[in-house]
């Protein structure tokens, strides 16, 4: 069965400075892996999608990579922002047919002023 | 941008009510999900409908749920006899899957059931 861990649970950093993110995975035959963003009693706002024959995708101040064979994935962000304060979640498409994807319980992020 | 909409964004109900979660899913997506997360805890997959049928669900999407695309522009979810348990965040999401695979989701309704 598939499970999906992130750690840091919490990290908070002064404004400016880079960061990562990590996401592990225990099965390493996936599909893609996508990364999304959670504000306080909002929804999941899609940041960045990486297919499994991908190393790396960019967004703007965002770079997300992927290592299938180790079962990790980091996100780097750039000159933090305080509008980067969020709930950060990693999440995995299972090779096979599966559609589900199946989420990491995420890493709430403050970006301090 | 198209997003996709759900409503409403809170639902309060007793327990034992039948409730139902409605989403419009973006306009030129075939593909749609159901996810709920308890409060504290991760995001959890309930279903997936394609083609007027459900593609995938997990085991926690047992015989008190149920999903449906009534029309052309809305799906939904139905609880028929709700528990305390079911208290959580339901999201629904949509996905052309065949172009990029991204799976675009709602603000989420927030169910309490007393």
């Amino acid at each position: 069965k598939q499970e999906v861990t992130q750690i840091p649970a919490a990290l908070s950093v002064p404004e400016g400075e880079n960061l990562v993110l990590n996401c592990s995975f225990t099965d390493s035959a996936i599909y893609n892996l996508q990364w999304f963003r959670q504000d306080p009693g909002k929804g999941l706002t899609s940041l960045l999608l990486i297919q499994s024959s991908q190393r790396e995708q960019t967004s703007g101040r965002l770079n997300a990579s992927l290592d299938k064979s180790s079962g990790r994935s980091t996100l780097y962000i750039a000159a933090s922002q305080p509008g980067d304060s969020a709930t950060y979640l990693c999440a995995v498409r299972p090779q096979g047919g599966s559609e589900k994807l199946v989420f990491g319980k995420g890493t709430k992020l403050t970006v301090n002023p | 941008e198209p997003e996709v909409t759900q409503t409403p964004s809170h639902q309060v109900t007793q327990m034992g009510q039948e409730v139902i979660l409605r989403c419009v899913p973006i306009s030129n997506h075939l593909y749609f999900y159901w996810y709920r997360q308890i409060l504290g805890q991760k995001v959890e997959f309930l279903v997936s409908f394609y083609n007027n049928e459900i593609s995938e669900k997990s085991e926690i999407f047992d015989d008190q749920f149920s999903v449906e695309r009534p029309d052309g522009s809305n799906f939904t979810l139905k609880i028929r006899s709700t528990k305390l348990e079911d208290s959580a965040m339901y999201f629904c999401a949509s996905s052309d899957r065949l172009a990029t695979n991204i799976q675009y989701f709602g603000a989420g309704t927030r169910l309490s059931v007393l």
